[in-house]
């Protein structure tokens, strides 16, 4: 079953402009990890928050965990083109690093 | 780093037919595998833990003589669907984790499979 949800479901926006998508979840997490997906593709890993941290970046993307709201967001800044994408949240419980997918935002990014 | 290779990446096949899809990690070595299923605009559903040289674990309601694990290497996992049926028909990705705990897993490709 998926633990997390996600908003909006899909987004569209233009080339240069922030994208801001919310993860949330049900149980207490170990860590929390964003993916991105191409069309008919396999998943990229885009960052992973630990359960004790609170944000983190990297290049463009900026995540940020409040494990009281069990809730976090990715954020894209100045976005490209290259940026469309599906964007999924997975949540970490168990010592064998199952992950439970929420059901992902579609971004598009118009030049 | 850390490439995982799923392959083949499409099969068209009758019904009936059983069907192999491989994953390796090409430059680590993983104890453990997941397989996931997906539908056209879906999320990812997982469907089984494969651990390497013990019989995988799968998730509530995934048929595990329908869809046979096997994890024989430390980098090298199989799905098999067998006798599959149109309703088989979807996007097959694997993933592999790094042993150590707070890693991220490693995606393949996915496979399409479409059952005529």
């Amino acid at each position: 079953s998926q633990q997390g949800e996600e908003d909006p479901q899909a987004l569209s926006i233009q080339e240069g402009e922030n994208a801001t998508m919310n993860c949330s979840y049900k149980t207490s997490i170990n860590n929390l990890q964003w993916y991105r997906q191409n069309s008919g593709r396999g998943l990229v890993h885009l960052i992973l928050i630990r359960s004790n941290e609170r944000e983190k970046h990297s290049g463009r993307l900026r995540v940020t965990l409040d494990t009281s709201k069990k809730s976090s967001s990715l954020l894209i800044t100045a976005s490209r083109a290259a940026d469309t994408a599906s964007y999924f949240c997975a949540t970490a419980t168990d010592s064998w690093g199952k992950l439970q997918f929420g059901a992902g935002t579609q971004v598009v990014v118009t030049p | 780093g850390a490439v995982v290779s799923q392959h083949p990446s499409r099969v068209i096949c009758k019904s009936g037919t059983s069907v192999k899809i491989e994953c390796r990690s090409l430059d680590f070595q993983a104890t453990t595998m997941f397989w996931y299923r997906q539908f056209p605009k879906q999320s990812l559903m997982l469907m089984a833990t494969s651990n390497e040289g013990s019989k995988a674990t799968y998730e509530q309601g995934v048929e595990k003589d329908k869809f046979l694990i096997n994890h024989a290497s430390l980098t090298l996992s199989t799905l098999t669907v067998t006798s599959a049926h149109p309703e088989d028909s979807s996007f097959y990705i694997c993933s592999a984790r790094l042993k150590t705990s707070n890693q991220p897993q490693h995606f393949g490709d996915g496979t399409r499979l479409s059952i005529l």
